[in-house]
């Protein structure tokens, strides 16, 4: 059974660093890429980038490249999510998905992880 | 770049039939697209991949009642004998020039 699961709830402060993860299970992590999807309060769905395990290759949404990194660690099955300097037009709900091999579409979500961010 | 454009809202009665709608931007009638449901509170999931010829494949678990079909830049996705658990938001998602793209969302209400 496939599995994602992310990391708990935040509260940080503006300007402080975050990294959020995202363990996978059931399917050999490393072959499929997988992204992250933002959810602001009351709001759709944002795509916000995506990174293939096995190589580190890594892809952004115009509105989200400078402003985030993706990465992966195909060791212990985990992709991550980081800011280097918070603002509080971060705080959202952010989704780790699996992106299926027939089509560039996600086939699995994670719960989702709350970042707020307010001073 | 393509565009996906989705109704705000819908509703429909209990025990009847919906029909959703998300419309591919002109110039886009090939792309194939993917549903996602998101119940209240919930995280999305993911309830089909659907071809522009109307072929589509389902989710895990995902019921009968939840049907694909596709005319030109429209894809459709058709919920019969809705349910309570049925009320959710409902995204279309695409992809092109190494983008993946959502659309804005259907909010269904059942009455």
């Amino acid at each position: 059974e496939v599995q994602l699961v992310q990391s708990g709830a935040e509260v940080k402060k503006p300007g402080e660093s975050l990294k959020i993860s995202c363990q996978a299970s059931g399917y050999i992590f490393s072959t499929y890429w997988i992204g992250w999807v933002r959810q602001m309060p009351g709001k759709g769905l944002e795509w916000v980038g995506i990174v293939y395990p096995e190589d580190s290759d890594t892809r952004y949404s115009p509105s989200f490249q400078g402003q985030v990194t993706i990465s992966a660690d195909k060791s212990i099955n985990t992709a991550y999510l980081q800011w280097s300097s918070l603002k509080a037009s971060d705080t959202a709900i952010y989704y780790c998905a699996r992106e299926n091999r027939g089509g560039y579409f996600f086939d699995y979500w994670g719960q989702g992880t709350l970042v707020t961010v307010f001073s | 770049q393509v565009v996906l454009t989705q109704s705000p809202s819908a509703s429909a009665s209990l025990g009847a039939s919906v029909k959703l709608t998300c419309s591919l931007s002109s110039g886009h009638s090939t792309y194939t697209i993917a549903w996602h449901q998101q119940q209240p509170q919930k995280g999305p999931r993911f309830l089909m991949k659907l071809d522009s010829d109307g072929s589509h494949i389902k989710g895990d678990g995902i019921p009968d009642r939840f049907s694909g079909s596709s005319s030109g830049t429209e894809r459709y996705l058709t919920i019969s004998s809705l349910q309570s658990a049925d009320e959710a938001d409902y995204y279309c998602q695409t992809w092109g020039a190494g983008v993946r793209v959502f659309g804005g969302g259907t909010k269904l209400t059942v009455l």
